[in-house]
């Protein structure tokens, strides 16, 4: 099973400012990682898919990078809807897995 | 407009069984693999299940043996049997589509709870 470990747990920052997450693989894992968004009560939103694609709707703002086992996801400036838990996932193999989680949160 | 909408969410005893079913619009349901995605109250998310557009099922190392998935593409339903049923599978349970040619989730329905509790 690929583990996937993303840092920060936490990250406090003010509207405005740049979002840098990072997700690192076990393994390599090509470019087969995406990013999901989720609000408190919501399902999660894909933003973010193959390392570097975005998904349908999504701002420009959210980006994405990385192969192998090193995956970032940015936020080029933060929209106070923006703060949220981000999630991390592969498509390398089975069993997918998702990455534990960051949370945004409004310095 | 895709629509997911998940139903079978209760409490349920250990050891029992219980049928998530999971009825989808606005798209050609037929033509997409589908996934059940579960969170624990207050944890991640965790990948459970997935029947690609063929039928082929693929499960988490801990549910195999107890969780059965299933699709009905005359009735635009996907379904989880799960049997055998622990504390620890309490969560959400969130049907979601396959994007094509990936195994990432683009669309969810709004969830399901159940809990196993005595």
């Amino acid at each position: 099973e690929i583990i996937l470990t993303q840092s920060p747990a936490t990250l406090s920052l003010s509207p405005g400012e740049r979002a840098t997450l990072s997700c690192r693989a076990s393994q390599s894992v090509s470019s087969y990682v995406a990013w999901y968004q989720q609000k408190p009560g919501q399902a999660p939103r894909l933003l973010i898919y193959d390392a570097s694609n975005r998904a349908t709707g999504i701002p420009a703002r959210f980006s994405g990078s990385g192969s192998g086992t090193d995956f970032t996801l940015t936020i080029s400036s933060l929209e106070p809807e923006d703060f949220a838990v981000y999630y991390c996932q592969h498509r390398y193999n089975w069993p997918l897995t998702f990455g534990g989680g960051t949370k945004v949160d409004i310095k | 407009e895709v629509q997911l909408l998940e139903s079978g969410g209760g409490l349920v005893q250990p050891g029992g069984s219980l049928r998530l079913s999971c009825g989808a619009s606005g798209f050609t349901f037929s033509r997409y693999a589908m996934t059940w995605v579960r969170q624990a109250p207050g944890k991640g998310l965790e990948w459970v299940s997935s029947i690609s557009d063929v039928g082929k099922p693929e499960y988490t190392d801990s549910v195999k043996g107890r969780f059965t998935i299933s699709r009905d593409n005359s009735r635009n339903t996907v379904s989880l049997q799960m049997d055998n049923l622990r504390a620890e599978d309490t969560a959400i349970y969130y049907c979601t589509t396959v994007l094509p040619n990936t195994w990432f989730f683009d669309y969810w329905g709004q969830g399901t709870l159940f809990t196993v509790s005595s």
